[in-house]
């Protein structure tokens, strides 16, 4: 079964870097998200994408954060300036269509600020 | 703002009992989504109800959206071990054309042996 894939697993960065995760959704997707999930809390949305552009952003999803999908495969999670708070768990995830379809996610990458 | 609620937060049970999880929006939704996560993981699929009073089942689960469209129930009937994690609601407002979720913030459940 296709399945969303990410990377890195985990990631560990100096408070003020920058970082870049990545994810490449099911091929035949075209709805692309990001969430967040602080270690034992609820899964947070930042920022839904398609056609190219950014169709919805959370209030969390501020100008430390970029999406973009630089070539027909990946889509990718820039935070600028990373702070300590930024440390959770980022998980992918894509859909078919808005409408009556599952997100399928993917296994997250888990960012650490230091 | 939107919120869904979802309790309890802890659910301890024996194996064989059975466990329900209750979510709430504070606005109508067009759709509910559960999903579940094992320790460690992420969330999975589990079943999408669209329609008021809607009922559905999945071998021992049954999910169940209310009549308002504004909660909705998980049950487990005869927990197994393999029960364990923890389940999410997960709901699209009602009018909504975009894809985001808000998600409840989970109920975990731990099946005794």
């Amino acid at each position: 079964e296709p399945e969303v894939t990410q990377t890195p697993s985990h990631q560990v960065t100096q408070m003020g870097q920058e970082v870049i995760l990545r994810c490449v959704p099911i091929s035949n997707h075209l709805y692309f998200y990001w969430y967040r999930q602080i270690l034992g809390q609820k899964v947070e949305f930042l920022v839904s994408f398609y056609n190219n552009e950014i169709s919805e952003k959370s209030e969390i999803f501020d100008d430390q954060f970029s999406v973009e999908r630089p070539d027909g495969s990946n889509f990718t999670l820039k935070i600028r300036s990373t702070k300590l708070e930024d440390s959770a768990m980022y998980f992918c995830a894509s859909s078919a269509r808005q409408f009556n379809q599952p997100q399928h996610f993917g296994d997250g990458t888990r960012l650490s600020i230091l | 703002g939107q919120q869904v609620m979802q309790i309890p937060q802890y659910q301890h049970v024996q194996e064989g009992e059975d466990f329900t999880t209750y979510c709430n929006s504070s606005t109508t939704l067009s759709n509910i989504q559960w999903y579940k996560q094992r320790p460690g993981g992420h969330p999975v699929f589990l079943i999408q109800l669209v329609k008021s009073g809607e009922v559905k089942k999945q071998k021992r689960l049954t999910f169940q959206f209310g009549e308002a469209k504004k909660n909705s129930s998980l049950h487990i009937t005869a927990t197994q071990t393999t029960d364990v994690g923890t389940y999410f609601c997960a709901g699209r407002n009602r009018g909504s054309t975009l894809g985001r979720l808000y998600f409840g913030r989970g109920t975990q459940l731990t099946v005794w042996p």
